[in-house]
């Protein structure tokens, strides 16, 4: 299983652009990078998943370099409620057995 | 997106009670279901992995006999806290996969308070 490495925390101010970077030096071939992001109380939420390059949906960028061993979750224009911790998994399917570990995550606090 | 239904939301018990936390996948099929515990401000942990028509696999230092899971269908999928104690209680949250893209839909999670 591919070991992650977050920042512990990160702090922002509103309509900036946040960056969270991932160090997972021992990602597998068929391994997809996929962030969550978890409130307080709640199940984590799927945000974005990537093989490689460059992925975009409505909340949130993620880029891939091309060695893959790290990736980067953009968050465009933060707002308060963007406040939350931030977990970077990698984990491929294998045919069965498989699992996904939590690492520390990226507590990210957006004031004002 | 895919929906994953957890209950109950939270529950408390007296200690030596059995608990059973149920989680639903609602608009698709999960073969596979996880079930983490987590502690204030600390990170997910695996505690085992729900396949169904078969036994779970659990992680190290899971015990098996106190963390009853069972897998009967493949939308559903329950953990059973048996004879619960104080050092139990704890955020339990289910996930499912969809897919073969190792994208996991969460529960909303179930809080655990045993008096």
């Amino acid at each position: 299983l591919a070991k992650t490495t977050q920042p512990i925390s990160m702090d922002s101010y509103e309509g900036q652009e946040v960056n969270i970077t991932c160090s997972h030096n021992n990602i597998a071939t068929n391994d997809y990078i996929t962030w969550y992001q978890q409130f307080p109380s709640q199940g984590p939420r799927f945000i974005i998943q990537g093989y490689k390059t460059k992925v975009t949906n409505e909340v949130a960028s993620l880029f891939i370099p091309a060695d893959r061993k790290s990736s980067t979750l953009s968050l465009p224009r933060v707002s308060l409620s963007d406040t939350a911790v931030y977990y970077c998994l990698v984990g491929g399917f294998t045919g069965g057995g498989n699992k996904l570990t939590f690492g520390t995550g990226t507590q990210l606090k957006v004031e004002l | 997106g895919a929906v994953v239904s957890q209950h109950p939301s939270w529950v408390i018990c007296k200690s030596g009670t059995s608990v059973k936390i149920e989680c639903r996948s609602l608009d698709f099929q999960a073969t596979t279901m996880f079930w983490y515990r987590q502690f204030p401000k600390q990170s997910l942990m695996l505690m085992a992995t729900s396949n169904e028509g078969s036994k779970a696999t659990y992680e190290q230092g899971v015990e098996k006999d106190k963390f009853l899971i069972n897998h009967a269908s493949l939308t559903l999928s329950t953990l059973t806290v048996t004879s619960a104690h104080p050092e139990d209680s704890s955020f339990y949250i289910c996930s499912a996969r969809l897919g073969a893209r190792e994208k996991l839909f969460f529960g909303s999670g179930t809080q655990l308070s045993v008096l």
